[in-house]
């Protein structure tokens, strides 16, 4: 099957400073990726959907100024928290899905846990 | 609005039980459901399903959809400890490059 990975695995930062997280498809060329977050015990949240070349779709509730995200080319988009606070702590995971894999399918890649102090 | 609900919230058997869990969908232009296996990190896809009434099977897991009454079943049979996990069910959303709206999940322990 597709593989998709994220970069970093966790991170702890001060509050304040902004992380960026990474989200490669490493088989497949992902014309669409989507951002998603987990809080503790809760269900996993869209936030953005990111298509290669073109401005990322947010959903309702999610700052676009603090949540960068950026599809430069077909095997990877960023995810930069910017100005990171202690609320921004959670599970971030992103998947993809395009050229080569069934339509409506997706791969999740396997997460970056953000701890903010 | 779209809505995926899934029941129980949470479930303890023991090892060698069937469970069966379920997701109940509202969606204004359905494509899929699917059914994901979350441990401690991202989500593992296990079942894809478009048309009513054709189960998928994949070792003692199974999964049925039923278009007209709007639901899935996911059945896993003779339970292991293993199959501890939260499990999702999230429809496709065609209207948005098929992102997932996800069920808040049911939290699933088997004890030995």
């Amino acid at each position: 099957g597709a593989v998709v990975s994220q970069h970093p695995s966790w991170v702890i930062c001060k509050s304040g400073t902004s992380v960026k997280i990474e989200c490669r498809s490493l088989d497949f060329q992902a014309t669409t990726m989507f951002w998603y977050r987990q809080f503790p015990k809760q269900s996993l949240m869209l936030m953005a959907t990111s298509n290669e070349g073109s401005k990322a779709t947010y959903e309702q509730g999610v700052e676009k100024d603090k949540f960068l995200i950026n599809h430069a080319s077909l095997t990877l988009s960023t995810l930069t928290v910017t100005s990171a606070h202690p609320e921004d702590s959670s599970f971030y995971i992103c998947s993809a899905g395009g050229a080569g894999v069934v339509v409506n399918e997706q791969f999740f890649g396997p997460g970056t846990r953000l701890t903010v102090l | 609005e779209d809505k995926v609900v899934q029941s129980p919230l949470s479930l303890v058997v023991h090892e060698g039980d069937t469970v069966t869990l379920n997701c109940s969908y509202e969606v204004t232009n359905f494509r899929s459901l699917l059914w994901y296996k979350q441990e401690k990190k991202a989500p593992t896809f296990l079942f894809m399903l478009t048309s009513s009434g054709i189960e998928k099977k994949s070792g003692r897991l199974s999964s049925i959809l039923d278009k007209k009454e709007l639901f899935s079943i996911l059945n896993i049979t003779a339970t292991q400890t293993g199959d501890s996990a939260i499990y999702l069910c999230a429809v496709g959303n065609p209207n948005s490059g098929y992102a997932l709206n996800f069920g808040k999940g049911t939290s699933l322990l088997v004890t030995p």
